[in-house]
C-alpha cells in the first residue's frame, strides 16, 4: 500500500524559511515522480513543484519559482520542499503526491497523494 | 491562477445524475489526458478518474468520464449524499511544464 507522510508544517513568520518533508513507502521511490501541490485555505488545488525520478529534473510554478526549491533522497525514500522567503499568500496544506512519468517531460496527475501539513505565514 | 475552469457548484436530488464539464485547451486536455479528484471536507483529495475516463479500484461504476478536443467532463449517475463533495479536474499542461488544476465545483445533494 502507498503511503506518503509530511511533516514539517507549523507557523513561520513573513520572509522565513521552512522545510517540508515527505516520506514514502509502499512503491519503488526512485521509479516515480514526485510532486508537491498546496491548498490555501478554501481555496482550490494548486501545483507548486515536481522532481523526477532520478532527480534530475525539476519544475515550479511561476509563483514559487527562485523561491521554493523540490528535492529528493531516495536512500531515506524522502521528498522535501525548501522554502524560503515566505509570504503570507504561501500559507497552505501542501501535499506531496506521487506521479508517474510518461516519457520525456511527460507526467500523469497524481495517483496518490499524501495526508498533508498546514504551513501558516504570520507574524 | 487556474488554467482549467470548471462551474462553481452543481446539485441534484438523490439518484438524480449531475455532469460537470472542465475547460482547457490545446496545451493540457487537447494533447493530455484529464484526471479527476474527489475531495471531502477536511480530508486530501482523492483519485476519481484517470487516464480519461479510467476508473482506480474501489471506485464505483457511477462515475464515469469523458474528453473531447479541449474539455472533458465528469458524470455521477444514481446520486447519492455521500458524494457531496468538491471534485476538481486537472491535467499536465506542456506550455507551462506543469500539472494543472480545474478551479473545483462544489457538489451539493439536495
Amino acid at each position: 500500500e502507498v503511503q506518503l507522510l509530511e511533516s514539517g508544517g507549523g507557523l513561520v513568520q513573513p520572509g522565513g524559511s521552512r522545510r517540508l518533508s515527505c516520506a514514502a513507502s509502499g512503491f519503488t521511490f526512485s521509479s516515480y515522480a514526485m510532486s508537491w501541490v498546496r491548498q490555501a485555505p478554501g481555496k482550490g488545488l494548486e501545483w507548486v513543484s515536481l522532481i523526477s525520478g532520478s532527480g534530475g529534473r525539476t519544475y515550479y510554478a511561476d509563483s514559487v519559482k527562485g523561491r521554493f526549491t523540490i528535492s529528493r533522497d531516495s536512500s531515506k525514500n524522502t521528498l522535501y520542499l525548501q522554502m524560503n522567503s515566505l509570504r503570507a499568500e504561501d500559507t497552505a496544506e501542501y501535499y506531496c503526491a506521487k506521479v508517474e512519468e510518461c516519457g520525456g517531460d511527460c507526467y500523469l496527475p497524481p495517483e496518490n497523494w499524501g495526508q498533508g501539513t498546514l504551513v501558516t505565514i504570520s507574524s | 491562477q487556474s488554467v482549467l475552469t470548471q462551474p462553481p457548484s452543481a446539485s441534484g436530488t438523490p439518484g438524480q445524475r449531475v455532469t460537470i464539464s472542465c475547460s482547457g485547451s490545446s496545451s493540457n486536455f487537447g494533447r493530455n489526458y484529464a484526471y479527476w479528484y474527489q475531495q471531502l471536507p477536511g480530508t486530501a483529495p482523492k483519485l476519481l478518474l484517470y487516464r480519461n475516463n479510467q476508473r482506480p479500484s474501489g471506485v464505483p461504476a457511477r462515475f464515469s468520464g469523458s474528453k473531447s478536443g479541449t474539455s472533458a467532463s465528469l458524470a455521477i449517475s444514481g446520486l447519492r449524499s455521500e458524494d457531496e463533495a468538491d471534485y476538481y479536474c486537472a491535467a499536465w499542461d506542456d506550455s507551462l511544464s506543469g500539472f494543472v488544476f480545474g478551479t473545483g465545483t462544489k457538489v451539493t445533494v439536495l
